[in-house]
């Protein structure tokens, strides 16, 4: 059965800095996303890695996928506080390359920029 | 303009009684997808259905059943509601292949 972790849980960090939220999966898949949560709200895609070292950028935010490693970075470059959300990866169950659009999402990672 | 829609955002509701969730997406996708967010914002996946036909299944109690009348509605209906049944159900959609999943504004259920 697929599982997903991520790691950090909580990440407190303060404006300007680098970090990387990592998302790990324990069986073979090559379809994963990654979705911001605000509080309150609904989940918002923010990309789509479907191949190996597959690498996706949108302004300071930038995720990449290793299939061999089975594991996703999400990396933030120069934080800022509209940044502040969780962060959930989701990884389709289906193996060697067929999707079945059953997403396993990971435990979410709630970031907390900090002026 | 909006893309996945859910009726209603807030249901507060007695133990026992039946209730329902509706869920509209105007995208033309032709997936749509129930998930359940419990309070510590896990989401796990209930149900999906392609073109009114049932595809996920999930290990969900009976009490909860899934209905898409087309390919742009799907609702939720729940009987005899426990408390653990309390949550936030998001309705989602997508293309059967590898597209992304959009997901609706969510239905926050509390049962007292």
């Amino acid at each position: 059965e697929l599982k997903v972790e991520q790691n950090p849980l909580f990440l407190s960090m303060q404006e300007g800095k680098n970090y990387t939220i990592y998302c790990n999966y324990s069986t073979t898949s090559d379809r994963l996303y990654w979705y911001r949560q605000d509080p309150g709200k609904s989940l918002e895609s923010l990309f789509v890695l479907l191949s190996n070292g597959a690498v996706k950028q949108e302004g300071r935010l930038m995720a990449s996928l290793d299939t061999k490693a089975r594991l996703s970075t999400l990396h933030i470059t120069a934080a800022v506080h509209d940044l502040s959300a969780t962060y959930f990866c989701a990884v389709d169950a289906g193996r060697y390359g067929g999707a079945t659009n059953k997403l396993i999402f990971g435990t979410g990672t709630l970031l907390a920029v900090q002026p | 303009d909006t893309a996945v829609s859910q009726t209603p955002k807030y249901l507060v509701t007695q133990m026992g009684n039946d209730k329902s969730i509706k869920c509209e997406q105007n995208l033309g996708h032709d997936t749509m997808y129930w998930y359940k967010q419990d309070s510590k914002k896990f989401l796990k996946i209930m149900f999906s259905y392609n073109n009114k036909e049932l595809i996920i299944n999930e290990t969900v109690p009976n009490r909860f059943s899934p209905k898409s009348p087309d390919k742009a509605h799907l609702n939720l209906h729940i009987n005899s509601l426990e408390l653990g049944d309390s949550a936030v159900y998001f309705c989602a959609s997508s293309s059967y292949s590898v597209d992304t999943q959009y997901f609706g504004p969510g239905t926050r259920l509390t049962v007292l």
